[in-house]
């Protein structure tokens, strides 16, 4: 019983087209989140919504849409990929409770290439 | 704005010794909680500890220790009895607000762990 789970895994696509990353969640977190990890590895913050309320939205080109249908669920579209995109991108999720430490419970990550 | 420095971005350490990997942070909020976690080759990313800004103690975890220098706004990772399995890439990060909204990481640390 995966607590974090997106798919799909790996992704190929050429430039110009949309693709969609979905992102499911079964822990009862109030709080998810997008991040991009690019080629070196850094780690940068896109999107994060709590219980559907979208609270972070970092300098990101506007190609990129969350959407969260629920607090269980956060998908990301990509409209008109382009060959920056192409980078490992993580859904996340976190409780923040008075007694939780708001430690980050990540998917395995989705590794998106743009050809 | 807080802001994570993890000045090593490479280290090595003979198998069955202890190694210490620095992170230093930058936040005036007075709340804010610290974490370290790990991402082997294969690319999930694994919590290690946490440690709160009012935590008068530092954290353990296992063959984890948090060195938690609150004045020095350092939070170094140690890990004792290091294993070739402990080779990966480390993050430490950093949650502020009361929600643990606004979660920055670090550059990374690549630990290689030699037999």
């Amino acid at each position: 019983d995966t607590a974090v789970s997106q798919t799909p895994k790996y992704l190929v696509t050429q430039m110009g087209n949309d693709k969609s990353i979905k992102c499911e969640q079964n822990l009862g977190h109030d709080t998810m989140y997008w991040y991009k990890q690019d080629s070196k590895k850094f780690l940068k913050i896109m999107f994060s919504y709590n219980n559907k309320e979208l609270i972070i939205n970092e300098t990101v080109p506007n190609r990129f849409s969350p959407k969260s249908p629920d607090k269980a669920h956060l998908n990301l579209h990509i409209n008109s990929l382009e060959l920056g995109d192409s980078a490992v991108y993580f859904c996340a999720s976190s409780r923040q409770g008075a007694q939780d430490t708001g430690e980050l419970f990540f998917g395995e990550g989705s590794r998106l290439t743009v050809l | 704005a807080q802001k994570i420095t993890q000045t090593q971005p490479g280290m090595f350490v003979q198998e069955k010794e202890a190694v210490t990997l620095d992170c230093t942070y930058d936040t005036s909020d007075p709340s804010y909680g610290l974490f370290w976690y790990k991402q082997p080759s294969s690319g999930e990313m694994i919590f290690l500890i946490y440690q709160g800004s009012y935590d008068q103690q530092n954290a353990t975890e296992g063959r984890y220790s948090l060195n938690f220098q609150k004045a020095r706004k350092s939070a170094n990772l140690v890990i004792s009895a290091s294993q070739l399995g402990d080779s990966a890439m480390y993050f430490c990060a950093m949650s502020v607000d009361n929600y643990g909204q606004n979660f920055v990481f670090g550059p990374g640390t690549r630990l290689s762990v030699l037999p």
